[in-house]
């Protein structure tokens, strides 16, 4: 089982749509989280960096976290044909050196 | 503020052959961390670099080894290429190591293919 499981998708949505993007994983430890947004061809961009459970918002985006679920969400308000690219979650421990990645969800949005 | 930059961003190797990829981390990061990406998947983390120390690794075999200079840039070498190296080498700059919070940028990579 891989410790961060994410839908690949792909996912296509009207513009204006809000869209809804999930991440589970097994590790409790596990307890910052963040969402980096993906272009084509391009590095991944910080978008959110959550600690523990809760919701923080961010303008258009708002990202949840349920630790007692282990599950985390990324929801977009008012999409824009902008915000196509593959949207990655990730995690790390509070120690840990390391980031464990999903494997992304390729996000299309139709003008 | 000059950010993550990658090179070469291209190449094309053979297997057996050896390989080293370049990253210079945006101005002011002494932490480098080196991600591999296989196509449809998520960053992979290799290892990482803070003060020319390696300071973790994943689950990555001896022939991938690396260097952190003392102006923070940083080299990925690998050994003995296989087929299943193929992917997108991503290097990600920081100011410390991840467990001082502090974010990660990331540069656009290396496509490495392997014939």
């Amino acid at each position: 089982q891989k410790e961060v499981e994410q839908d690949p998708g792909p996912l296509s949505v009207p513009e204006g749509a809000i869209v809804s993007l999930n991440c589970t994983y097994s590790n409790s430890a596990f307890q910052y989280f963040m969402w980096y947004r993906q272009y084509s061809r391009k590095g991944p961009e910080l978008l959110m960096y959550t600690y523990s459970s809760g919701n923080k918002e961010d303008g258009r985006f708002t990202a949840q976290v349920d630790k007692s679920s282990k599950y985390i969400s990324l929801f977009i308000r008012d999409s824009q044909p902008s915000d196509s690219a593959t949207y990655l979650c990730a995690m790390r421990r509070p120690t840990g050196n390391q980031f464990y990645f999903g494997t992304g969800t390729s996000l299309t949005v139709i003008p | 503020e000059t950010g993550v930059t990658q090179s070469p961003t291209h190449l094309i190797k053979t297997r057996g052959q050896q390989v080293t990829l370049r990253c210079s981390s945006q101005s002011g990061h002494n932490t480098v961390s080196w991600y591999q990406q296989a196509l449809g998947q998520g960053p992979q983390f290799i290892f990482q670099y803070y003060r020319e120390e390696e300071n973790g690794r994943g689950n990555f075999p001896p022939r991938f080894s690396g260097l952190q200079f003392p102006n923070y840039s940083s080299e990925l070498n690998v050994n003995a290429l296989e087929l299943d190296d193929s992917a997108l080498y991503l290097c990600a700059s920081s100011d410390g190591p991840l467990y001082s919070n502090q974010p990660q940028h990331f540069g656009d990579g290396t496509r490495l293919s392997i014939l």
